[in-house]
């Protein structure tokens, strides 16, 4: 199972918005809604964000949303915090397993 | 207050073998599915096993298949990771993980690292 493609970074200056892509194939972006994108800070465990493409859990900022069209999948941060500088990983299931994205490391300028 | 613990990690020679767990409080450990994820130094998140709620299923990575086995025990709210024939691309922080949908709530992880 290959790993899903994501840019290795983007950046924005604080108040600005980025995106960041998610690529994968038929055989899981583009076959289930359940992606999912997490933040992970230096030392610290993964954060979900994002859940089943667009839905954000409880005490995420309604800066971070996501979206889908076909194979690809998207995270976009508006209103870019200082706080916000961290690697993002999408995910999404791929029949019985589970795939992820190579990661973006999102600078903040 | 959801809250998973792994530990079990530690410095293990080539072809060893190693038992990693993972302590749930905080939800009823016995309705989840549940995942283990790892993740080498300086690198990204690798998907490793999945197991059903009540242990009758499961699903691993290729590279990990027939080395690694993914168990729990519900009455001990406590999720396994058994690990043989180590190699030095094991190394890495293994996480578990909270299955509602998808992976939701993760451990801090414990360090595995092979070497001689």
């Amino acid at each position: 199972q290959s790993a899903l493609t994501q840019p290795p970074s983007a950046s924005g200056s604080p108040g600005q918005s980025v995106t960041i892509s998610c690529t994968g194939t038929s055989s899981d972006v583009g076959a289930y809604n359940y992606v999912s994108w997490y933040q992970q800070h230096p030392g610290k465990a993964p954060k979900l964000m994002i859940s089943e493409v667009t839905k954000r859990p409880s005490g995420v900022p309604d800066r971070f949303s996501g979206s889908k069209s076909g194979n690809t999948a998207s995270l976009t941060v508006s209103g870019l915090q200082a706080e916000d500088e961290a690697d993002y990983y999408c995910g999404s299931y791929a029949g019985n397993k589970f795939v992820f994205g190579t990661g973006t490391k999102v600078t903040v300028l | 207050e959801v809250q998973l613990v792994e530990s079990g990690g530690g410095l293990v020679q080539p072809g060893g073998s190693l038992r990693l767990s993972c302590a749930v409080s905080g939800f009823t450990f016995s309705s989840f599915w549940m995942h283990w994820v790892r993740q080498a130094p300086g690198k990204g998140l690798v998907w490793v096993s999945r197991i059903n709620s009540d242990g009758s299923v499961t699903s691993y990575a290729d590279s990990v298949k027939g080395r690694f086995t993914i168990s729990r025990d519900n009455a001990k709210n406590t999720l396994y990771l058994e690990m043989n024939t180590l190699g030095a691309e094991d190394t890495a922080v293994y996480y578990c993980a909270r299955d509602w949908k998808l992976p939701d709530y993760w451990g801090q992880g414990t360090l595995v690292t092979v070497s001689s």
